[in-house]
């Protein structure tokens, strides 16, 4: 079946450096790829719609130059935290719409990556 | 802003039925009611979704108000590894889903 992976699962890097993090489908393919970032005991923050082969559009309050979004085929959108800082420490989520059943689309999640930066 | 109301938490006996409600006035007609529960650092599990009619799976059964304007998710017998944030979503599908607070249910032995 459809399934969404997240790499790295974890991460820890040093504040001010730019970390990246991929996001596959896989067996399916998937022109519009979502993200979303978590914070301990809070429900999912969607950040932006990844589009393949064009920009990306970032919900209100995201800083697009912060969060630089790539989406270079229906298979792969990366993530990338540009300068990171300790409050970008998260929980980050992406996802895909995939078919489940004839006609009926579902979304599917990956297993996120959890980003501390010290 | 999401467009639905949950209840912030609930308890459950394991082995019992957890009926989970779910407001959703504003829906559209053509808009699906899905339903996904995240455990503890991990992704966001489906679990079943809906138009109108009820639905049943393997995992749980959806019950859908003839009005459309709430549902509630049946999780049959209730195990400790059901212990989760379940939310309760209403999308056209293939568009972006906005997430709300969930409700946390609590199976106890």
């Amino acid at each position: 079946g459809a399934v969404v992976s997240q790499h790295p699962s974890w991460v820890i890097c040093k504040s001010g450096t730019s970390v990246k993090i991929e996001c596959r489908s896989l067996d399916f393919q998937a022109t519009t790829m979502f993200w979303y970032r978590q914070f301990p005991k809070q429900s999912l923050m969607l950040m932006a719609t990844s589009n393949e082969g064009s920009k990306a559009t970032y919900e209100q309050g995201v800083e697009k130059d912060k969060f630089l979004i790539n989406h270079a085929s229906l298979t792969l959108s990366t993530l990338t935290v540009t300068s990171a800082h300790p409050e970008d420490s998260s929980f980050y989520i992406c996802s895909a719409w995939g078919e489940r059943r004839e006609e009926e689309d579902e979304q599917f999640f990956g297993p996120g990556t959890r980003l501390t930066v010290l | 802003d999401a467009k639905t109301t949950q209840p912030t938490s609930m308890d459950c006996a394991e082995g019992r039925a957890a009926n989970l409600p779910c407001n959703h006035s504003t829906i559209s007609g053509n808009e699906y009611v899905y339903w996904y529960r995240q455990i503890h650092s991990q992704g966001p599990q489906y679990i079943i979704h809906g138009l109108k009619n009820n639905e049943t799976n393997e995992m749980a059964s959806l019950i859908i108000t003839e009005d459309r304007k709430s549902s509630t998710l049946i999780l049959p017998h209730a195990t400790l590894r059901d212990t989760a944030v379940y939310y309760c979503i209403v999308s056209f599908g293939g568009f972006k889903t906005i997430f709300g607070a969930g409700t946390r249910l609590f199976v106890k032995a």
